[in-house]
């Protein structure tokens, strides 16, 4: 069954702790990214990756960090640094970065503070 | 920076009625358009895309939407909405040169009354 999962899907994280949200693709995508999604606010970009072992800002990564040791994996870190980090997080990949690639998205990481 | 606007925030409407969905974008180079829609409890999925040629594009499950240039929109259509339509709808913007990751708007969540 290929596709993009995430885990877990709900996470609760005490103030000042860092946690680490997984997104696993078995698509041989090479371009993989994540996303923050808060209520009227759409989608915004933390960090993308065009290929393994590179990666970029996107355009809110303050308070996040990413690493892109393998293809498949594209794991995001919410340290202590992001002043408000309680959200829902999207991760999702596509074949390259060409304009024209669809992007494909995972179910979804809910993130509650507390 | 580019951004992209969907001025409809909450649209409620009855079966069978008309549907229209806003997007204006602004960036002034070459763009690919996208309509994404997220049913409760589920992932976000593409239900049309624009890249080139015919400004009319067909999506799944009835949607279209036409790209004019000259306005920079991407308006998403149906003629006539189910109660299975619920759901938000996010418009998004990739452009041709530069960074290869999608902008979204802010989403507009649409409510069929039966």
């Amino acid at each position: 069954d290929g596709g993009i999962t995430q885990s877990p899907k709900y996470l609760f994280r005490k103030e000042g702790q860092n946690v680490t949200l997984s997104c696993e693709q078995n698509l041989n995508h090479d371009a993989m990214y994540w996303y923050r999604q808060d209520p009227g606010q759409g989608l915004r970009l933390i960090y993308y990756s065009q290929i393994v072992n590179d990666f970029q800002k996107g355009d809110i990564a303050e308070g996040y960090s990413v690493s892109r040791e393998k293809k498949e994996s594209f794991p995001l870190t919410v340290t202590s640094a992001q002043k408000n980090p309680t959200a829902f997080y999207l991760c999702a990949s596509s074949a390259d970065v060409t304009s024209t690639d669809t992007q494909y998205f995972g179910p979804g990481t809910r993130l509650t503070v507390l | 920076a580019q951004s992209v606007s969907q001025h409809n925030h909450h649209v409620i409407l009855s079966e069978a009625a008309s549907l229209e969905l806003g997007c204006n974008y602004s960036y002034g180079g070459t763009v690919n358009l996208f309509w994404y829609v997220q049913y409760p409890g589920q992932h976000l999925q593409l239900l049309l895309k624009y890249f080139s040629g015919d400004p009319l594009v067909k999506g799944i499950k009835g949607f279209e939407a036409e790209f004019i240039k000259s306005k920079f929109s991407f308006n998403l259509r149906k003629p006539s909405v189910q109660w299975s339509d619920t759901a938000e709808y996010f418009c998004a913007v990739k452009r041709d040169t530069g960074r290869r990751a999608l902008t979204f708007g802010s989403g507009t969540r649409l409510q069929v009354q039966p």
